[in-house]
């Protein structure tokens, strides 16, 4: 597709149950990374792929967060038991072999109730 | 130390005005370097990429000092719409993993 794409864009949920939140990057994009970011702060790495392989994972806050990634292309976060401080827009960004045009999509916002 | 470090802000500018911060970086094995946007409640957007030599597009221009492991943003002929918080990107040496500063807002008031 023209660019990254995020679905859903808005996401309401009752803590203790479980969310996915898909992305599809630029085609051709082999990277693609999820952050998050919580109201007034910063970009929070959680996940970085390579193709389909997870080089780094260092992110993740904590077991119940997991991702996947299949073709190369779409990316599912997955998120159990939600916690209201789970909280937050989650951006995915992709980019090409090369490394330059990272592009984000305008995210998933994730409310936990 | 972080490993990406911005001046949080606001810088707070006269239209017109020029006005410049700096990023600093921790690992001296980066390789790529960048500038991003963030308009409030919107997705980061890619401003410009820095490179070694310097570069400029309009009224942004972006430094690079490798020495001092910093990169800069200067914004000339400041415009309302100028207004956001601009985000330094850094890319690792192995090429992985981006890691962002806390990012700087700047307001430009006319």
């Amino acid at each position: 597709g023209a660019g990254v794409s995020q679905s859903p864009s808005n996401k309401v949920t009752e803590k203790g149950k479980d969310v996915e939140l898909r992305c599809d990057p630029i085609s051709g994009h082999t990277a693609l990374y999820w952050y998050r970011q919580s109201l007034g702060q910063g970009l929070e790495f959680l996940i970085y792929f390579q193709g389909n392989s997870a080089p780094d994972k260092s992110g993740l806050p904590s077991d119940r967060f997991s991702a996947e990634r299949t073709g190369g292309s779409v990316s599912t976060l997955t998120i159990q038991r939600t916690q209201q401080e789970d909280s937050a827009v989650y951006l995915c960004a992709s980019s090409d072999p090369q490394g330059y045009g990272y592009t984000f999509g305008s995210g998933t916002r994730l409310t936990v109730v | 130390r972080k490993e990406v470090e911005q001046d949080p802000g606001p810088f707070n500018v006269p239209e017109g005005a020029t006005v410049a911060f700096n990023c600093t970086y921790s690992n001296s094995a980066s390789q790529s370097f960048f500038w991003y946007r963030q308009d409030c409640r919107k997705e980061p957007k890619l401003l410009m990429s820095v490179y070694s030599s310097g570069n400029e597009d309009g009224r942004f221009t972006a430094q690079l000092n490798r020495a001092s492991q910093y990169i800069s943003l200067l914004i000339r002929d400041s415009k309302l719409s100028d207004s956001a918080t601009y985000l330094c990107v850094v890319n690792s040496a192995a090429g992985n993993k981006l890691t962002f500063g806390g990012g700087t807002r700047v307001l430009v008031k006319p």
